[in-house]
């Protein structure tokens, strides 16, 4: 099956700083990407879709400036966290949608996850 | 736009017995609705979906039922086991206003299934 992966699983970083999150579709070719957020004990949140080769849409809410999406090719998509702060500490995931799949099916794969702690 | 919501939030059985877990969305247009597992500090995994066309759905201790006219969905385990318990999610997939084309899914809130042995 269609597998996403996403780098790093875990990351710690201090306040101030920048961090970045690959997602990448290891199997096939995603057109679109979604990065959600979670908190603990909580549901998926839906932060920005992102479509290869053009920008990121936001969600209400979400500060583009502040999470940056870029989606250069068909298998990766990065989100970068920008000035962290404690706040911002919280389970980010991708998922994408198989480039293949008819449009009017968009199963989405879900990547492991990265665990975001800022100090 | 779409609102799922979803019901137990908690869901406690003895292993061998079977767990419902229920759905309801506001979006007529949504026509897909997969049913995600997550294990604690995992991503979703997509244990069975069920398209607007069909009523049900079995993949041998799992089934997912759709009734759209009531447009409600609901999963069923049965013959628990241990490793059944996580976190389960309901989703349905609705078009996005700005997008042509364009889909997204929205998530319930999840239920813990906790199987007792």
């Amino acid at each position: 099956g269609a597998v996403v992966s996403q780098h790093p699983s875990r990351v710690i970083c201090k306040s101030g700083t920048s961090v970045k999150i690959e997602c990448r579709s290891l199997d096939f070719q995603a057109t679109t990407m979604f990065w959600y957020r979670q908190f603990p004990k909580k549901s998926l949140m839906l932060m920005a879709t992102s479509n290869e080769g053009s920008k990121a849409t936001y969600e209400q809410g979400v500060e583009k400036d502040k999470f940056l999406i870029n989606h250069a090719s068909l298998t990766l998509s990065t989100l970068t966290v920008t000035s962290a702060h404690p706040e911002d500490s919280s389970f980010y995931i991708c998922s994408a949608r198989d480039h293949s799949a008819p449009s009017s099916y968009n199963e989405q794969f879900f990547g492991p996850g990265t665990r975001l702690t800022v100090l | 736009g779409e609102n799922v919501e979803q019901h137990p939030s908690t869901l406690s059985v003895q292993e061998g017995d079977s767990a419902v877990i229920k759905c309801t969305y506001s979006d007529s247009a949504s026509n897909y609705f997969p049913w995600y597992k997550q294990e604690l500090g995992k991503g979703p995994q997509l244990i069975i979906d069920i398209r607007s066309n069909v009523g049900e759905k079995k993949d041998q201790r799992i089934a997912v039922t759709l009734n759209k006219t009531a447009k409600h969905f609901s999963l069923h385990i049965t013959e628990t086991q241990p490793e059944d318990s996580a976190v389960y999610f309901c989703a349905g997939l609705n078009p996005v206003a700005s997008g042509a084309g364009s889909y997204q899914l929205t998530f319930g809130k999840g239920t813990k299934l906790s199987v007792i042995p």
